[in-house]
């Protein structure tokens, strides 16, 4: 059973940077994984930030960045907004013979 | 822009089958560059990826939902469908369909909560 592992939870300042990973059970996450990132709020669909690691989607705001970063999908949030308070998940994708994507956890992060 | 509504039966008894519909809107399923996909959240919960359909038929799923889960299209009706059988309470949850395309599972529906009671 693939498990792909993030922060439970995580805390920044207004205005300050954090960065969120996402790792998998099998081995570094390349870009071969196609990482997405996405934010998702009390009582709200998750909204999707990022695709394919490190593209962003027209609706995706500037401060929210994708990478690869020491075997991991990382998201990083550079000038943090209270309204970034969410909880994020990362989703990655398996090849193979029978094709699937596993949800990460989640980080909650907390703007404090 | 593309609009997805998931639609079904809130309440489920247990043993019985889960089926739920998603009909797509300002799109085409038969689009060929999509796949289009079931994710899930159990309450206070984190997602979980359930399977995806492509317009032919070709379904992929999650290995721990193999076994007791279909999808399919109808592209009559704009339309895929889940269904997922033998429910147990471990199956209450909302119920997400989406859109997978070359920029990954950008398009979802709002969600609809599935409870397993008897």
């Amino acid at each position: 059973q693939t498990v792909v592992t993030q922060e439970p939870s995580l805390t920044v300042s207004p205005g300050g940077t954090v960065t969120l990973t996402c790792a998998s059970s099998t081995g570094a996450v390349t870009s071969g994984y196609n990482a997405n990132w996405f934010q998702q709020k009390p009582g709200q669909a998750p909204r999707a930030l990022i695709y394919s690691a490190t593209n962003k989607h027209s609706w995706t705001p500037a401060r929210f960045s994708g990478s690869l970063l020491g075997g991991k999908a990382a998201l990083t949030l550079s000038g943090v907004q209270p309204e970034d308070e969410a909880e994020y998940y990362c989703l990655l994708y398996y090849g193979g013979a029978q094709p699937s994507w596993v949800f990460g956890g989640g980080t909650k992060l907390t703007v404090l | 822009q593309v609009q997805l509504q998931e639609s079904g039966p809130g309440l489920v008894k247990p043993s019985e089958t889960l089926s739920l519909t998603c009909t797509v809107s300002g799109g085409s399923i038969s689009n060929s560059i999509h796949y289009w996909g079931w994710i899930r959240q159990p309450p206070g919960k984190g997602l979980e990826w359930i399977g995806s359909v492509y317009y032919s038929g070709t379904t992929y799923f999650s290995p721990s939902l193999r076994g007791r889960v279909t999808m399919s299209v109808d592209t009559s009706k704009n339309q895929f469908s889940l269904k997922l059988n033998s429910v147990t309470a471990a199956d209450t949850a909302v119920y997400y369909c989406a859109r997978k395309g070359d920029s990954g599972y950008a398009d979802w529906g709002q969600g609809t909560l599935v409870t397993v009671s008897s």
